[in-house]
C-alpha cells in the first residue's frame, strides 16, 4: 500500500462546478497535511495547508481532514479553466524527523 | 525576487559522466530537499538537509550524493549517470524539516542518454 494514495484522473468538471479531490494516507500518525498545484512543465505550488480536523477555507479552496478516517480531501468552488492542473497531496508524519511523503497526483481538468 | 533558483533548466548528459544539480535559496531556510519527479511515481525525496552542515538520505538516494556547506546552497551530485536516472528534479526548501510549508525551485530536466 502507497503511503499516500490518490486517484491519477483525469477528473473533468464543467466551468463552475465544485470540483473533489480526495487524498488517503496511510500513517495515522500524521499531523500536517498539504495540497500543491502543479502546472503542466511547472514546479508544485502550496495551496493549503491543514493541521486538525474539519474543514479549513480560503477563498475559492476548502480543505477537509478526517483523521480517523485518514482521508484529506481538497474541494475548489466555482471551477475555472486555470484551475486546470495537477493537485498533489502531502503529508508529514508524527515526529520532527519524519518527512514529506507525496501522492501520485489527481489531474483536474476544467472544461468550458 | 527571493526564492530557489535551480540551474541548469534542462540538460542533455552522456552515461558514466558526472553531473552536478545546482540549488541556491535566498529566504534563510534551515531545511532543504531534493526530489525527483516521474510519471506515475510523483515526487520521491533523494536527500535532504535539516540545517547547514548535516543531510539526510531519503526514499531514492542510491547514485545521488549532496552537500550543504552553507545555509542558501544545496548542490546535488550524480557522481556517474545512468539512463534511469532521467527525471525532473525540484529542489525545494522550508523553514525547518518537515514541520513547515515546502517551496519548490522551478525545476532541472535531466536526459541520462
Amino acid at each position: 500500500q502507497k503511503e499516500v494514495e490518490q486517484n491519477s484522473g483525469p477528473l473533468s468538471v464543467p466551468e463552475g462546478a465544485i470540483a473533489s479531490l480526495n487524498c488517503t494516507y496511510s500513517d495515522r500518525g500524521s499531523q500536517s497535511f498539504f495540497w500543491y498545484r502543479q502546472y503542466s512543465g511547472k514546479s508544485p505550488e502550496l495551496i493549503m495547508s491543514i493541521y486538525s480536523n474539519g474543514d479549513k477555507e480560503d477563498g475559492r479552496f476548502t480543505a477537509q481532514l478526517n483523521k480517523a478516517s485518514q482521508y484529506v480531501s481538497l474541494l475548489i468552488r466555482d471551477s475555472q479553466p486555470s484551475d486546470s492542473a495537477t493537485y498533489l497531496c502531502a503529508v508529514k508524519g508524527d515526529g520532527t524527523a519524519s518527512k514529506l511523503t507525496f501522492g501520485t497526483g489527481t489531474r483536474l481538468q476544467v472544461t468550458l | 525576487i527571493a526564492g530557489i533558483t535551480q540551474a541548469p533548466t534542462s540538460q542533455i548528459l552522456a552515461a558514466g559522466r558526472r553531473m552536478t544539480l545546482r540549488c541556491t535559496q535566498d529566504m534563510r531556510h534551515n531545511a532543504m530537499y531534493w526530489y525527483r519527479q516521474d510519471l506515475g511515481l510523483g515526487l520521491r525525496l533523494i536527500h535532504y538537509s535539516n540545517t547547514a552542515g548535516t543531510t539526510g538520505k531519503g526514499e531514492v538516494p542510491d547514485g545521488y550524493s549532496v552537500s550543504r556547506a552553507n545555509t542558501d546552497d544545496f548542490p546535488l551530485t550524480l557522481a556517474s549517470a545512468v539512463p534511469s536516472q532521467t527525471s525532473v528534479y525540484f529542489c525545494a526548501s522550508s523553514e525547518h524539516f518537515g514541520i513547515t510549508e515546502a517551496f519548490f525551485g522551478q525545476g532541472t530536466r535531466l536526459t541520462v542518454v
